[in-house]
């Protein structure tokens, strides 16, 4: 149990659906962070949002719509996805953002499988 | 790009074994992190290390931060079979830009 937890766990849906993803952490961090984990490649940083505000895009596709409502939630809006984009999506947290002491902890993440 | 190269792979090793896997990079960074990862599971933090030198130990492993400041390993003493998993190296460039290594998955035989 790492403080930060994500909903769903596993999620299929298919290319013209819409659905969120939902991350919630309990370590009273500023910044929150959204990957993306795909089989045989590193990590991948979609989003950055630091005090809910998004310091950081990696050209992230726009059928993927972060929210960062409070420090505290993050959220992750998919619509008309695309097979490719079936992984494993990682919410982590930290106390800052590019604090050179700070790391990351993040989630169980959410098995995304688009049919 | 910055990129890091964590080797070995992946590895199969006999229980009681020691473990040794590195990351290597031709950037700079002032944190390293490792990770493990179980099947399922987001990865969580095992090791930090913020200076250039130095050694940390968590229970059965050992990490340190490559005085160049380019690379770090990570040692596993004594393998058990719930070592298993993948492992991930993380480091921090100046930036903050968090950069991750591809994994190592190891494999523990009772």
């Amino acid at each position: 149990e790492t403080g930060v937890t994500q909903t769903p766990r596993h999620l299929v849906m298919g290319m013209t659906n819409k659905k969120s993803l939902k991350c919630e952490q309990h370590l009273g961090h500023n910044a929150m962070y959204w990957y993306k984990q795909s089989a045989k490649k590193p990590l991948e940083l979609m989003f950055v949002y630091n005090f809910k505000e998004q310091t950081e895009n990696n050209s992230v596709p726009s059928r993927f719509s972060p929210e960062c409502p409070n420090s505290s939630h993050l959220f992750l809006h998919l619509h008309t996805l695309q097979p490719e984009d079936s992984a494993l999506y990682l919410c982590a947290s930290s106390r800052q953002v590019a604090g050179a002491v700070d790391t990351q902890y993040f989630g169980p993440g959410t098995r995304l499988t688009v049919l | 790009g910055q990129q890091l190269n964590q080797s070995p792979q992946s590895m199969f090793i006999q229980e009681g074994e020691d473990v040794s896997m590195n990351c290597t990079s031709s950037s700079i960074f002032n944190t390293w992190l490792w990770y493990k990862q179980d099947p399922g599971e987001g990865p969580v933090l095992l090791i930090a290390l913020y200076k250039a030198g130095e050694l940390t130990s968590n229970g059965r492993l050992t990490a340190q931060f490559g005085i160049t400041r380019k690379d770090s390993f990570l040692n596993i003493s004594a393998s058990i079979p719930s070592d298993v998993g993948i492992y991930f190296c993380a480091g921090r460039l100046n930036t903050g830009k968090l950069i991750f290594g591809q994994g190592t998955t190891l494999q523990v035989k009772p």
